[in-house]
């Protein structure tokens, strides 16, 4: 049981090129996120899929765009990579049926733009 | 809107003391939950603690206590008999419902509480 897992760790990009971070859980959770931490900033949310074919727009999704592919799979894809866009990125998942529905988190990307 | 607000951007403590983060939120909600994660330097997220709305007692976890003060909207982690390792950055958290009946969290700016030998 290997949680969520995202890759890759870490990424290096040029303004203008673009890339597709991935996450995948085993849990079968149902709700899935991605998130953006800046220094100072806390987490911000920037798109959630609550199940497999539904996704939606959180507090910062300019720039970027996901794909729900499966029950286990969100992926997130920046398309013209930006400076603004260094960060650590964080996957999340969540159950729907669970007491507290605390999110488990992958252990981040950390993206540079340059 | 639902906000989180954490307004210690740093704490010290000395070990095996008591320390209190604080956490407010802002809601029109009557039913959400509030999360406590830690955030060591190695970067990973950790779920410390829960707290529902319509919990009446406080939530406990171990050395974790969550002070719920509903009225006041208020829900500050008390860490009893710090230790080195709990040396982290901590972000308060509220789950709260979408118009279309999902989940989604909103996170606090986070304390960095340092624990003093």
């Amino acid at each position: 049981n290997a949680g969520v897992t995202q890759t890759p760790k870490f990424q290096v990009l040029k303004t203008g090129q673009s890339m597709t971070l991935q996450c995948a859980q085993d849990m079968n959770h149902n709700s899935m996120y991605w998130y953006r931490q800046d220094p100072g900033m806390g987490l911000r949310l920037i798109y959630y899929s609550a199940s497999e074919g539904t996704t939606d727009k959180g507090e910062v999704p300019n720039g970027y765009n996901v794909s729900r592919l499966n029950k286990r799979e969100f992926s997130l894809r920046l398309e013209s990579a930006a400076p603004s866009q260094t960060s650590v990125y964080f996957c999340a998942s969540s159950p729907s049926r669970d007491r507290g529905y605390e999110q488990y988190f992958g252990p981040g990307t950390r993206l540079t733009v340059t | 809107a639902q906000k989180i607000t954490q307004t210690q951007p740093g704490m010290f403590v000395q070990e095996k003391e008591a320390v209190t983060l604080d956490c407010t939120y802002d809601t029109s909600d009557q039913s959400y939950g509030l999360f406590w994660y830690k955030q060591p330097s190695s970067g990973e997220m950790i779920f410390l603690i829960y707290q529902g709305s319509y919990d009446e007692q406080n939530a406990t976890e171990g050395r974790y206590s969550l002070n719920f003060q509903k009225a006041r909207k208020s829900a500050n982690l008390v860490i009893s008999a710090s230790q080195l390792g709990d040396s982290a950055m901590y972000f308060c958290a509220m789950r709260e419902v979408t118009t279309s009946g999902t989940y989604k969290y909103i996170f606090g700016t986070g304390t960095r509480l340092k624990v003093l030998a």
